[in-house]
Formats: structure tokens, C-alpha cells, sequence
């Protein structure tokens, strides 16, 4: 079991520019997260798939904002035109559905600082 | 609606004593809870959950939990504290009846002092 990875660790990009983020989950789990983490807070969600299929969305989304799953297995984040609001850390987490008591397994985050 | 409350921002204890990290909840039916802790720089580790069953949940590295519906608490409980215990704590709660994305507490930061 190789746990949920996240690439890259860190980024550091210049306000206006695209980012992108992969994670790769747990490989039996269906379930894949993403989330928002800032400074003194707890994880707060942004998008989820079951397989390939992304079912919800947060108001936190913006459109600057996109995810795809496209094989059910990995998974990347895009955010275009960065803002300075943007710097975050990103986690991804994954579970295996088991009649909605699964336990969500959280990668090592990608911290992004927006200049 | 979900929501969870960590009333507290530090929790400071001494290594040896035991230690409690709070949590409440508010969901309209029965929840499901769980801690996570959170080390400098890193992802949160699972912990413990709740989903029914014995009120006392026992989880990784000593840690217990106990759920308390009359209270709406689930506090997590360790006997005796480790200095490497020092992390960030995270409750987390998610309605049964609703989506599967659970909601997260702010925080607890717990210091053991040797």
C-alpha cells in the first residue's frame, strides 16, 4: 500500500499564471477528494469524483478552478490565473466506498505560494 | 446542515498526563465522526471514526474517543501523553442523509511539554 501521493510538494508561481496538481489515490479506492487547507484552518472541500464522474462541486470552486479524473484512477487540479488568494496548501484524499462510512486517506498536500 | 466545533485553538499538557482534545457536533440525525492528526508540513493521518455501535472508539497510537449523543461531543482521549504526540488534531463529522463529504473542525493544536 502505497499511500495517496501528490505532485508536486511545492509550487511557487507569479500571480496570473496556471498551475496544475496531480494526485494519485490508494489504487482500489473509487472515491477521490480535493480540498483547501490555509493557515489555521481545517480542510475545506472543494471537489469530489466517484470513478471518472465528478458529483460535487463547492461554491468555493471558482471557474478559474478545474478538476478531472479522467480514467477513475488519477487525478489533476488546474487553477488558471492564479491570485495571491490562491495560496493554499492542496490536499487530495481517496476512500473506497463502503455504503458511505468509508474512511477518507489523505495525501502529503501540495503547498502553492502565489507571488 | 453539518457543522463541528473545536472549542478550543491549543490544548497544553504535560508528558505522562492524560490529555483530552474536544469536539462537538450538530447534524439532524445520527453522524459519523472521526479525528485526524496533522504533523508540520504534512497530510492529515486517520485516526478513529464513529459510525455506530460501542460509544468508546479505540484508534492508531493509543488514542481513544468517546461519542456522547446526549453532549453532541466526541472528545479524543489519550491516558498517557508522548511529547511526540505534539500535532494538530482535526474532528471531522458527515450526516449520514447527506453528501458524502464530511465537515472539518479549525483545529486543535496539542503541545506536550517534557
Amino acid at each position: 500500500d502505497t499511500g495517496v501521493s501528490q505532485d508536486p510538494r511545492h509550487k511557487i508561481t507569479k500571480r496570473g499564471q496556471n498551475v496544475t496538481f496531480r494526485c494519485d489515490p490508494i489504487s482500489e479506492h473509487n472515491r477521490l477528494y480535493w480540498y483547501r487547507q490555509t493557515l489555521g484552518q481545517g480542510p475545506e472541500f472543494l471537489t469530489y469524483f466517484q470513478n471518472e464522474a465528478q458529483l460535487e462541486k463547492s461554491r468555493l470552486l471558482s471557474d478559474r478552478f478545474s478538476a478531472e479524473r479522467p480514467k477513475g484512477s488519477f487525478s489533476t487540479l488546474e487553477i488558471q490565473r492564479t491570485e495571491q488568494g490562491d495560496s493554499a496548501m492542496y490536499l487530495c484524499a481517496s476512500s473506497l466506498g463502503q455504503m458511505g462510512a468509508d474512511t477518507q486517506y489523505f495525501g502529503p498536500g501540495t503547498r502553492l505560494t502565489v507571488l | 446542515a453539518q457543522s463541528v466545533a473545536q472549542p478550543e485553538d491549543q490544548v497544553n499538557v504535560a508528558e505522562g498526563n492524560p490529555l483530552t482534545v474536544k469536539c462537538t457536533y450538530s447534524v439532524s440525525g445520527n453522524p459519523y465522526l472521526f479525528w485526524y492528526v496533522q504533523y508540520p508540513n504534512r497530510g492529515l493521518q486517520f485516526l478513529l471514526k464513529y459510525i455506530t455501535g460501542d460509544n468508546l472508539v479505540k484508534g492508531s497510537y493509543g488514542f481513544e474517543a468517546e461519542f456522547n449523543k446526549s453532549q453532541t461531543s466526541f472528545h479524543l482521549k489519550k491516558p498517557s501523553a508522548l511529547v511526540s504526540d505534539s500535532a494538530l488534531y482535526f474532528c471531522a463529522v458527515r450526516d449520514p442523509g447527506g453528501s458524502y463529504i464530511p465537515t472539518f473542525g479549525r483545529g486543535t493544536s496539542l503541545i506536550v511539554h517534557p
